[in-house]
């Protein structure tokens, strides 16, 4: 069965700051997305991320995909308030039932 | 293009009872998968229906069930509903199968079980 994992839980920075939130996945996947949820609400889908080596950039955050290591990264520049949010990474195995997998999610603080 | 949308937005049910959400997709996808958000188990999988029928299905008791109408919108039926069935019940809509399109998610419904 496929296993999403995603580090840190929690994560509270302050603003200016960088920082990154990992999502590693248990079997092998070309099928990789990113959601924000802002408390109460949806998700919002971020990045889609298809190929080994992928690289998307949207203002603030830049997603990657290694495919080879199973782990993806949501890398965070220069954080400002507006991106505090619960952030989720799911992922469809090549395997399987090709269900949509959800990490357990990175609530994200930015602190003025 | 108008969103998925999801009905109703809210609703409070005791143990016991049962309950249909309502699920309208994006014009043109034939795809919808239903999800449960609790704090407790996070988001799981329900169920994908794709042209009216259950192509998927998750990890959960028969009490929960689903079905989709020619027109791709989808209904999901909780029976004799639990304390622990609280959750937030979202529903996903792409034009083809989820495996290999990319989900647009709805409102969702937040379900609350006394």
């Amino acid at each position: 069965e496929l296993k999403v994992e995603q580090n840190p839980l929690f994560l509270s920075m302050q603003e200016g700051k960088n920082y990154t939130i990992y999502c590693n996945y248990s079997t092998t996947s070309d099928r990789l997305y990113w959601y924000r949820q802002d408390p109460g609400k949806s998700l919002e889908s971020l990045f889609v991320l298809l190929s080994n080596g992928a690289v998307k950039q949207e203002g603030r955050l830049m997603a990657s995909l290694d495919t080879k290591a199973r782990l993806s990264t949501l890398h965070i520049t220069a954080a400002v308030h507006d991106l505090s949010a619960t952030y989720f990474c799911a992922v469809i195995s090549n395997f399987g039932n090709e269900k949509l997998t959800f990490g357990t999610g990175t609530r994200l603080t930015i602190i003025p | 293009k108008a969103g998925v949308t999801q009905t109703p937005r809210y609703l409070i049910k005791t143990r016991g009872q049962q309950v249909t959400l309502s699920c309208s997709p994006i014009s043109g996808h034939r795809s919808v998968s239903w999800y449960q958000q609790t704090p407790g188990q996070g988001l799981q999988f329900l169920f994908e229906y794709f042209s009216e029928t259950q192509r998927n299905k998750g990890n959960f008791p028969g009490r929960f069930s689903g079905r989709q109408f020619s027109n791709s919108r989808s209904e999901m039926n909780v029976s004799t509903l639990e304390l622990g069935d609280s959750a937030l019940y979202l529903c996903a809509s792409s034009p083809g199968g989820a495996a290999t399109y990319e989900q647009y998610f709805g409102p969702g419904t937040r379900l609350t079980v006394t």
